[in-house]
């Protein structure tokens, strides 16, 4: 079974500051991972994912994450956020050669002040 | 393209009534998945869909139910409701069946139970 442990539940920034959000999984098999944003009142959207090759993902929003095997981390950074940044993030696994199901961690809530 | 649209956005039920919500997935999809999303347990996957066949079941009661019909579109059902049934479900779709795919969120019917 797979597991994701997002270590920070809020994060409180401000505007133009660098942040990571931090992410964790667990796994016995091998995993695909995702990051996804959630705005109030609105599902999920994808921001980025990592399948194979480099271990260096990056969205059109300036986002990135790194996926790192030995620390079994996919943490997300970006160098500057805007007040438009403010919203929860999950990070999410899927098993290879296994069924879409995505394992979710409890999401980080990123608020960018002013 | 249209995105995945859920009906009805908002729903209030009593315990001990049924509910059904309905997902259509984004046009050309043929995959569709539900989660359950509240404060205490986060996401929850409860199942996923795949020409009509459900592929994957989550870990929830029998309470839950759920279809998918030849034009994709899905429906979940949950019977005898309970306070804890309050939630956000959301659907999601993605072009075929396969843990790299992209899934792609609708905005959720929200269910209070009283």
């Amino acid at each position: 079974a797979q597991s994701v442990t997002q270590l920070d539940s809020q994060v409180p920034v401000f505007e133009e500051a660098p942040v990571e959000l931090r992410c964790n999984y667990s796994s016995s098999v091998s995993v695909y991972l995702f990051w996804y944003v959630q705005y109030p009142n609105q599902g999920l959207q994808l921001l980025l994912k990592y399948l194979s090759g480099s271990t260096l993902v990056e969205s059109i929003n300036g986002f990135e994450a790194e996926f790192n095997k030995s620390q079994t981390s996919f943490h997300l950074r970006k160098p500057s956020v805007h007040i438009s940044d403010t919203a929860e993030y999950f990070c999410a696994v899927s098993h290879q050669g296994g069924s879409e199901k995505l394992v979710f961690g409890k999401g980080t809530k990123l608020t960018v002040n002013p | 393209k249209a995105g995945v649209t859920q009906t009805p956005r908002y729903l209030i039920k009593t315990r001990g009534q049924q509910v059904t919500l309905s997902c259509s997935p984004i046009s050309g999809h043929r995959s569709v998945s539900w989660y359950q999303q509240t404060p205490g347990q986060g996401l929850q996957f409860l199942f996923e869909y795949f020409s009509e066949t459900q592929r994957n079941k989550g870990n929830f009661p029998g309470r839950f139910s759920g279809r998918q019909f030849s034009n994709s579109r899905s429906e979940m059902n949950v019977s005898t409701l309970e306070l804890g049934d309050s939630a956000l479900y959301l659907c999601a779709s993605s072009l075929n069946l396969g843990a790299q795919e992209t899934q792609y969120f609708g905005p959720g019917t929200r269910l209070l139970v009283l």
